[in-house]
């Protein structure tokens, strides 16, 4: 079956780092563009950035660009999202997520992490 | 960054009714890259239709999509109980992709 587990919740003060993860099973983990979009809550869903671990190449929304940093480690089929300094209003459940097709970035997402919610707080 | 404007926000009908959405871009989405998901609480967005108007594997026929250029639409043509939730459209034509904020297909 292919899937997509996410790393647990989070509760993080402001300022702290955080890493959350996406471990993909069931196919070629470097063949398929895996991207992060995030839904605050009661909010729409944003894109944020998708990464083809493959090469490792990476694109940004301008919105986060500087603000994460979208990474992927081939070996154990997983990607990752992390933050150097949190703020509250990074709040939110962040969602991976896989095109259908492999090798393909402009593709619409079929298969879904469980989502990852971070909540920052003081 | 093309700005995807939905419409209505709310949508409040019948099961067994006709449920009409709309999807207007800024500027045109190349190659039809249109998508439509389902989001029901406390899950993660389902794809419906990618390509515009292309069903997604196991998505009943009830659901269809159409559109080019600027503006899309999904249908879905007979309610059921399962169909209300939050629907959004995303273009992934053009970086960054970008979603638009939602109608959500309320009971009413």
């Amino acid at each position: 079956e292919v899937q997509l587990v996410q790393s647990g919740a989070e509760v993080k003060k402001p300022g702290e780092s955080l890493k959350i993860s996406c471990k993909g099973s069931g196919y070629s983990f470097t063949s398929y563009w895996i991207g992060w979009v995030r839904q605050m809550p009661g909010k729409g869903l944003e894109w944020m950035g998708i990464i083809y671990p493959g090469d490792s190449d990476t694109r940004y929304s301008p919105s986060f660009q500087g603000q994460v940093t979208i990474s992927a480690d081939k070996s154990i089929s997983t990607a990752y999202l992390q933050w150097s300094s949190l703020k509250a209003s990074d709040t939110a459940m962040y969602y991976c997520a896989r095109p259908q097709l492999e090798r393909l970035r402009a593709d619409a997402f079929d298969i879904w992490g469980q989502g990852t919610m971070v909540t920052v707080s003081s | 960054e093309i700005v995807l404007t939905q419409s209505p926000g709310t949508l409040s009908l019948s099961p067994g009714e006709r449920a009409t959405l709309s999807c207007r871009a800024s500027q045109s989405v190349s190659s039809s890259y249109l998508a439509w998901y389902q989001q029901k609480p406390g899950q993660a967005p389902r794809l419906l239709i990618y390509g515009a108007s292309s069903r997604a594997t196991g998505i009943p026929d009830r659901f269809s999509g159409s559109g080019s250029g600027t503006d899309f639409t999904l249908t879905i043509s007979r309610l059921e109980p399962e169909d209300f939730a939050v629907y959004y459209c995303q273009q992934y034509g053009s970086s960054p992709e970008t979603f638009g904020q939602g109608t959500k297909v309320e009971i009413k």
